[in-house]
């Protein structure tokens, strides 16, 4: 049993270049999250979904676009990356009050 | 938005002692949580306390709620090396549910010293 997996693990972009985070999750979760940690910031919430084919904003959205197509993929797309952006991008997903997250995604942009 | 607050930032105490974090949040909620996060990994859940809990046990963990001063804390008691990790915890919306979505604190940095 997976549970969440996410790619890549790291990746470093040139500034104004766009991509894809993919997060995947085998454990028919309804609910799926993305977050970025900064140091000394925590956990700010980006993007969620609430159900396949259903996103909403979350603390920190500009910049960021988030697709549901399938119950078990969330995508996080950056348009165009700006340096601000460096962070670490951590997935979630949760049937209930419990959140199950993926090992994150380390982005550099330069 | 609200946001639970840990004390202290950072901690550290020799293997074998009790560790004590504490959380402070803003606003009413259903329940807290706290998570651990292992150096370069993910958010594990360690604990969740309903908001008409006043105290949690599970193994080495004990985990206190006073939503009369919006405040957790997190002991674990004979700490080990293993221990040391980041501890982070979590609140919930208080009611305006929907989308389960949780407020993380910044975190308390724990280090365990053989």
């Amino acid at each position: 049993n997976a549970g969440v997996t996410q790619t890549p693990k790291f990746r470093v972009l040139k500034t104004g270049q766009s991509m894809t985070l993919l997060c995947a999750q085998d454990m028919n979760h309804e609910y799926m999250y993305w977050y970025r940690q900064d140091p000394g910031m925590g956990l700010r919430l980006i993007h969620y979904s609430v159900g396949e084919g259903t996103t909403a904003k979350g603390e920190v959205p500009d910049g960021y676009n988030v697709s549901r197509l399938k119950k078990q993929n969330f995508l996080l797309g950056l348009e165009s990356a700006a340096p601000s952006q460096t962070s670490v991008y951590f997935c979630a997903s949760s049937s209930g009050k419990i959140q199950y997250f993926g090992a994150g995604t380390r982005l550099s942009v330069l | 938005s609200q946001q639970g607050e840990e004390d202290p930032q950072a901690l550290s105490i020799q293997e074998g002692e009790n560790a004590t974090m504490n959380c402070s949040y803003k606003t009413s909620i259903n329940n807290l949580q706290w998570y651990r996060q292992n150096s370069g990994r993910g958010l594990v859940h360690l604990i969740l306390i309903r908001s008409n809990e006043r105290e949690k046990h599970s193994g080495r963990l004990r985990v206190t709620l006073d939503t009369s001063k919006k405040s957790s804390s997190l002991l674990i008691t004979a700490s080990r090396a293993a221990d040391t990790a980041s501890y982070f915890c979590a609140t919930d919306e208080g009611g305006r549910g929907g989308s389960e979505k949780l407020v993380f604190g910044k975190g308390t940095k724990l280090t365990v010293n053989p």
